[in-house]
């Protein structure tokens, strides 16, 4: 079974509109970290933002925000006000504290941002 | 500080063929792991590292083969290379006191024909 489920393979937004990219996880751990990297067309990847499992606040990183509902098991990247330089892979992450400390990736969300 | 490389960037070969995908770090960091990317499967872990003499196996390690003598080193060889091996490369590190962030190499670049 995935662990990380991106279900959305493309998403598309209006430039400086509101954008949100979903992932659910699948944990049995108590303690785990939750991470959104960005791979543009260039391929490297880039680390976005992070939200710990017992982080009582969503993380926010500029114009990101992490949508952290734990009940759920999902954390929604939320990009507000979105721009031609968002477009790209989004990849959503997990690390387990009771396992390797490795992080375990979904498919990826491809977002195309529209002037 | 040149952080997480790899070599080669880009590489070709026949099927049946060897070689050695190089990962280096000069962060100390004592994970280290290796990842290839294909289309519509997003990364998946092939071998990781947590600590130099100390492998296993991640996601999908058939075909690979990897040794950590070192914290700096992490390199990952192919015995006899297979055209379902052709994806890009991502090697990785990072340690308990970087926190969160996981630092990536620029990717190698592989087609096995």
């Amino acid at each position: 079974a995935q662990k990380i489920t991106q279900t959305q393979p493309g998403m598309f937004v209006q430039e400086k509109e509101a954008v949100t990219l979903d992932c659910t996880y699948d944990t049995s751990d108590q303690s785990y970290g939750l991470f959104w990297y960005k791979q543009p067309s260039s391929g490297e990847m880039i680390f976005l933002i992070y939200q710990g499992s017992y982080d009582e606040q969503n993380a926010t990183e500029g114009r990101y925000s992490l949508n952290f509902q734990k009940a759920r098991k999902s954390a929604n990247l939320v990009i507000s006000a979105s721009q031609l330089g968002d477009s790209a892979m989004y990849f959503c992450a997990m690390r387990e504290w009771g396992g390797s400390y490795i992080p375990t990736f979904g498919r990826g969300t491809s977002l195309i941002v529209h002037p | 500080n040149a952080g997480v490389t790899q070599t080669p960037k880009f590489q070709v070969l026949k099927t049946g063929q060897s070689m050695t995908l190089q990962c280096a770090q000069d962060m100390n960091h004592e994970y280290m792991s290796w990842y290839r990317q294909d289309p519509g499967m997003g990364l998946r872990l092939i071998h990781y590292s947590v600590g130099a003499g100390i492998t296993d196996q991640g996601e999908v390690p058939n075909g690979y083969n990897v040794s950590r003598s070192t914290t700096e080193d992490f390199p990952l060889r192919l015995l006899s290379a297979a055209p379902s091996q052709t994806s890009v490369y991502f090697c990785a590190t990072s340690s308990l006191t970087s926190g969160e962030t996981q630092y990536f190499g620029p990717g190698t670049r592989l087609l096995v024909l």
